[in-house]
């Protein structure tokens, strides 16, 4: 059972655009959600992350959008550049007060930005 | 400059052979990860630890095992390889502050593919 869906399994852009990145989510407990970003050969790196208490964050050009009614995510990245295209992972934790930092990721959406 | 190292990188393997994967972190971080990269599955915890002597298992555990020999030394092993554990391992590592979310750093990965 996917707890934490990216249903998008690519995505392609043009230079200077707008990339929307989707991440879906079934677990009411969540509280906490993240994205990474992933070049080949390279570990994740952290990008972004919202707390459930919010509904939004923004870090330069990126910004991601939290819709709980919905249980989804989304993260923009204006503009789109070149060096962003990688893999983006969403993920979320649960685990409230006991902050084990346990992390569930979706499946991950593979951006590319064409010059 | 602090980092989170994984050995091998790369490693082929057989059937039934023991393999240890080695994690290294000299962040000075208190907890530690092992997740494996599947694709179309995203990343899925293996183990968890939180300090030497506190190991927990995580979502994908059957298979492995895990030592947590030092605060900065956290190795996976499988006992007997099977050819679906043929996957991208990484080992992440966070701060373990109450109260508040803490960002996991990522390792480069290990490629292991079990014939």
């Amino acid at each position: 059972d996917q707890q934490v869906k990216q249903n998008s399994p690519s995505l392609s852009v043009q230079e200077g655009r707008i990339s929307i990145l989707n991440c879906d989510y079934t677990n009411s407990m969540f509280d906490y959600f993240l994205w990474y970003k992933k070049y080949p050969a390279e570990g994740p790196t952290f990008l972004i992350s919202i707390s459930s208490i919010k509904d939004k964050n923004e870090d330069g050009r990126f910004t991601v959008f939290l819709n709980k009614s919905a249980k989804h995510l989304s993260l923009h990245i204006v503009p789109s550049q070149p060096g962003d295209s990688a893999v983006y992972f969403c993920a979320a934790s649960g685990d409230g007060s006991s902050n084990t930092g346990k992390l569930i990721f979706g499946q991950g959406t593979t951006l590319q930005v064409k010059p | 400059d602090a980092d989170v190292t994984q050995t091998p990188r790369n490693r082929i393997t057989k059937t039934g052979k023991r393999i240890m994967l080695e994690c290294s972190q000299t962040k000075g971080h208190d907890r530690m990860y092992w997740y494996r990269q599947d694709p179309g599955l995203g990343l899925r915890l293996i183990y968890y630890s939180f300090d030497v002597k506190d190991i927990n298992k995580g979502e994908i555990s059957d298979g492995y095992s895990v030592s947590r020999q030092a605060q900065a030394k956290f190795s996976l092993s499988l006992e007997s390889a099977i050819p679906n554990q043929t996957a991208l391992y990484f080992c992440a590592t966070s701060r373990g502050e109450a109260g508040t979310y803490n960002e996991q750093f990522f390792g480069p990965g290990t490629r292991l593919t079990v014939l």
